[in-house]
């Protein structure tokens, strides 16, 4: 099993729709989740972080999480072309060694087109 | 503030080269990440540095070496270069308290 699963893409979705990315993780104790946008050619940018259960809204852009499920997701309101990209979820992982500090697992992406 | 800077920005290697991938941050941050990105397979963990001083191996940490040369400063290092190894190099860093990784705009190596 993926530490991280997205749902496959690609995803269409017309312009002013709402656009739904999925995620599930396998890691119950992971803590910290958060969503990043990447252009074709450009590197991840973060949009969204999520700590806790329940949803959380930043602009266009709600993340929801629900740690007993293991999912978390991202809506697009209102979705432009210029939202077309690849969306990649992200989940903390702590080190086992106390040095170790966290890192992140991501999933694999999923691409999204919003068509004018 | 840059945030994360990387040098350089493309790169062509011939199989059996050698080069360094140079990282830096001005966000104070503790703990910083090179990944590799191949299409297809995401974002991959190559090395990271939970604090100056100390190193990890990641997902795919072999034909690789890094080395955390100060708080700022991060490097990746191959040291004979292979074909398996062309691919998009990210390097990230990240603040303890919230684990959110900003990332750098990214090196194209290409190994022929």
């Amino acid at each position: 099993q993926k530490e991280v699963e997205q749902n496959s893409g690609p995803l269409s979705v017309p312009e002013g729709a709402i656009a739904s990315l999925n995620c599930t993780y396998s890691d119950r104790g992971s803590q910290s989740f958060f969503w990043y946008r990447q252009y074709s050619g450009k590197s991840p940018e973060l949009i969204m972080s999520i700590y806790s259960n329940g949803d959380k809204e930043d602009g266009r852009f709600t993340a929801q999480l629900n740690k007993a499920s293991q999912y978390v997701s991202l809506l697009i309101r209102d979705s432009q072309p210029s939202d077309s990209a690849t969306y990649l979820c992200a989940v903390n992982i702590v080190g086992r060694r106390e040095t170790s500090g966290s890192r992140l697992t991501f999933g694999e992406g999923t691409q999204l087109t919003v068509n004018p | 503030n840059a945030g994360v800077t990387q040098t350089p920005k493309f790169q062509v290697l011939k199989t059996g080269q050698s080069m360094t991938l140079q990282c830096a941050q001005d966000m104070n941050h503790n703990s910083m990440y090179w990944y590799r990105q191949d299409p297809g397979m995401g974002l991959r963990l190559i090395y990271y540095s939970a604090s100056e001083g100390t190193t990890d191996k990641g997902e795919v940490p072999n034909g690789y070496n890094v080395s955390r040369l100060n708080k700022r400063e991060f490097s990746l290092r191959l040291e004979s270069a292979a074909p398996s190894q062309t691919s998009v190099y990210f390097c990230a860093s990240s603040a303890r308290e919230t684990y959110e990784q900003y990332f750098g705009p990214g090196t194209r190596l290409t190994v022929t």
